[in-house]
């Protein structure tokens, strides 16, 4: 029953490195999302898949880009790492539009 | 882009007592949802509204859904340290077509002592 999985779960990077994030989901849910959360901000929206062939800009897209890669993944990339993208990051999943959002644990990334 | 205002920020109470935070906006929602986020954990689903004026209780927590679209509280009674955490409100805005993205409050800390 593992829901929304995200790896890895914790990543220190150097500026100006590379790296993706995986996040799959085994709830066969059409629509998948990535956030991120800073200490006071809340949840804000990176990009999001509303359906399978699907991608758009959410609040926050500057420095990164995604890629639904099948229904059950959606990964994130960052191409080149800065010091202000250091945060926790979550990916989440829903059946339909009107259906509440369901969230993985997370991936704490720190750019050094 | 949308705003949703969650207050308090944040909430020490003792064990026992009641609890009440809320989220306000300036526009219509149509779906209101409340969430909890453990530490070291994601998110997760408490209480889904769908209807202005609905009111929905999971154990010791009720949540309800303004009867002007624009609102909606959650009330946890009884409290006991298992309900530290954040909690936040999440809304869909009314669009009048399909709207797959949630604005969230920043969220309430609440902080129980035993």
């Amino acid at each position: 029953n593992a829901g929304v999985t995200q790896t890895p779960k914790f990543q220190v990077l150097k500026t100006g490195q590379s790296m993706t994030l995986q996040c799959a989901q085994d709830m066969n849910h059409n629509s998948m999302y990535w956030y991120r959360q800073d200490p006071g901000m809340g949840l804000r929206l990176i990009y999001y898949s509303a359906s399978e062939g699907t991608t758009d800009k959410g609040e926050v897209p500057n420095g990164y880009n995604v890629s639904r890669l099948n229904k059950r993944e959606f990964s994130l990339r960052l191409e080149s790492a800065a010091p202000s993208q250091t945060s926790v990051y979550f990916c989440a999943s829903t059946s339909g539009n009107n259906q509440p959002q369901h969230f993985g644990d997370g991936t704490r990334l720190s750019i050094l | 882009g949308q705003q949703l205002n969650q207050s308090p920020q944040s909430m020490f109470i003792q064990e026992g007592e009641d609890v009440s935070m809320n989220c306000t906006s300036s526009s219509i929602f149509n779906t209101w949802l409340w969430y909890k986020q453990d530490p070291g954990e994601g998110p997760v689903l408490l209480i889904a509204l769908y209807k202005a004026g609905e009111l929905t209780s999971n154990g010791r927590l009720t949540a309800q859904f303004g009867t002007t679209r624009k609102d909606s509280f959650l009330n946890i009674s009884a409290s006991i340290p298992s309900d530290v955490g954040i909690y936040f409100c999440a809304g869909r805005p009314y669009s009048g077509g399909s709207n797959y993205k949630l604005t969230f409050g920043k969220g309430t800390l609440l902080t129980v002592n035993p």
